[in-house]
């Protein structure tokens, strides 16, 4: 069965500094990684596939499948970042797109 | 595009009534999916459904908890005979065929 860890529950940083939030996985196959982003009391907006390859919001992750992680990176943290992350994973070749959740990373940027 | 739509967004029962919650996908969006957000946690899946159908719904509860995705309308989160511990965020998402999905704001549920 597929997992996603998310290892660390909160994370605090200052304004400016880089961020980096972890994230592993366990599965057999090629997974699909993605990682939403929730501010308080929203919905989960997607943040980044790595399928894409892009960076939103200064924010860039990229596939290592020999770590079998996808960590989250910023190089200079701003207030606004303050926000639940989640890392989650897609099984490939499954019809539908059920998702499966890490226990996501409170990100806190002090001024 | 109104994105994915839930309604009520916060509700309030009392143990042992019936709570009901309502998920509108986006628009052209086939596939439903519901996920619970207990206080201080992650969110974990509940079940997946196409149109008429419960394709995964390896994540719920066996008892009370029933869901539905009717021809017309919205899809329907069922909680019956609700309980402190049922008190949580409740996520829908939809999406089309396997694509990105999208979320809805979430309906808070408290059970006092």
């Amino acid at each position: 069965a597929q997992r996603v860890t998310q290892p660390e529950k909160l994370l605090s940083v200052f304004k400016g500094a880089p961020v980096e939030l972890k994230c592993n996985y366990s599965y057999s196959g090629s997974p699909e990684l993605f990682w939403y982003v929730q501010y308080s009391r929203q919905r989960l907006q997607l943040l980044l596939r790595h399928i894409s390859r892009e960076s939103i919001k200064g924010f860039t992750a990229d596939l290592n499948k020999g770590e079998t992680s996808f960590h989250l990176k910023k190089p200079f943290a701003q207030e606004e970042d303050s926000a639940m992350y989640y890392c989650a994973l897609k099984k490939s070749g499954t019809s539908g797109s059920r998702l499966t959740f890490g226990e996501g990373t409170q990100l806190t940027v002090n001024p | 595009n109104a994105g994915v739509m839930q309604n009520p967004r916060h509700l309030v029962r009392r143990r042992g009534q019936e709570a009901r919650l309502r998920c509108s996908p986006m628009k052209g969006h086939s596939h439903v999916y519901w996920y619970r957000q207990l206080p201080e946690e992650g969110l974990k899946f509940m079940v997946y459904l196409q149109k008429e159908n419960i394709i995964d719904e390896s994540g719920m509860p066996k008892e009370r908890f029933s869901a539905e995705f009717p021809k017309e309308g919205p899809s329907i989160l069922r909680i019956q005979q609700v309980v402190r511990g049922d008190s949580a965020a409740y996520f829908c998402a939809s999406s089309l065929q396997g694509n990105t999905i999208y979320f809805g704001e979430g309906s808070w549920l408290t059970v006092v």
